[in-house]
């Protein structure tokens, strides 16, 4: 059964360091999002791209956060310098061009920043 | 605003007794309403959405626009289905707002 993947699944960073995280969607699903999760909240969209355009990165934060969908398959998301209020889940999920509704999500990268 | 409210962190139920997770929202459009689960070690899924009007494990969740609800419920509940779940809106342009989550304790 197709999954999608992410990679790292864990990473530990200072604050000012670099951090990226790579998402692999299901094959075909045209619609990606990358959500971040602070425990004990639900998700929070990041970013939403519609094949390699971004359809919304309004919670983005643009001024250390970049996200990229170059040829519309898998993504990364980067941070830039990483600061102690990143520390978070980050899910990624994919859907399919039909309107089923349903995400899918990989099992996310934890990042702890110190 | 655009806005989906869990008001229960944690809720705690006795195997065999009925369920209910609370999911309110907010939302001007004619809503699309989901609820995802998250069992331990895995990743989040999808329970229901209400358009189906299905039962899913047992589940089931009617939405009521006069309340702006789309509670979750279960007459029976299993071990198995301790879990995190999460209600979930569509705000248009598949564009999806999460609630807080409730975790469900069910107790043997």
């Amino acid at each position: 059964e197709a999954e999608v993947a992410q990679s790292p699944r864990y990473k530990i960073t200072e604050k000012s360091q670099a951090v990226a995280f790579w998402c692999d969607p299901i094959s075909g699903h045209a619609t990606l999002y990358w959500y971040r999760q602070i425990l004990g909240q639900g998700p929070e969209l990041l970013v939403q791209f519609q094949d390699e355009s971004v359809v919304d990165d309004s919670q983005l934060p643009k001024d250390r956060f970049s996200a990229e969908r170059l040829k519309g398959v898998d993504s990364t998301l980067k941070i830039q310098p990483a600061e102690l209020g990143d520390s978070a889940m980050y899910l990624c999920a994919s859907s399919p061009r039909t309107a089923t509704g349903e995400l899918f999500f990989g099992e996310g990268s934890r990042l702890t920043v110190l | 605003a655009q806005r989906v409210t869990q008001p229960e962190k944690l809720l705690s139920v006795f195997k065999g007794a009925p369920v209910e997770l609370k999911c309110n929202y907010s939302y001007s459009g004619s809503p699309e309403l989901f609820w995802y689960v998250q069992y331990s070690r895995q990743r989040l899924q999808l329970l229901l959405r209400h358009i189906s009007r299905e039962s899913i494990k047992g589940f089931t969740a009617d939405l009521n626009k006069g309340e702006t609800s789309f509670h979750l419920k279960k007459p029976f509940a299993q071990e198995e289905d301790s879990a995190m779940y999460y209600c979930a809106l569509n705000t248009g342009t598949y564009k999806y707002i999460f609630g807080t989550g409730t975790r469900l304790k069910v107790l043997a």
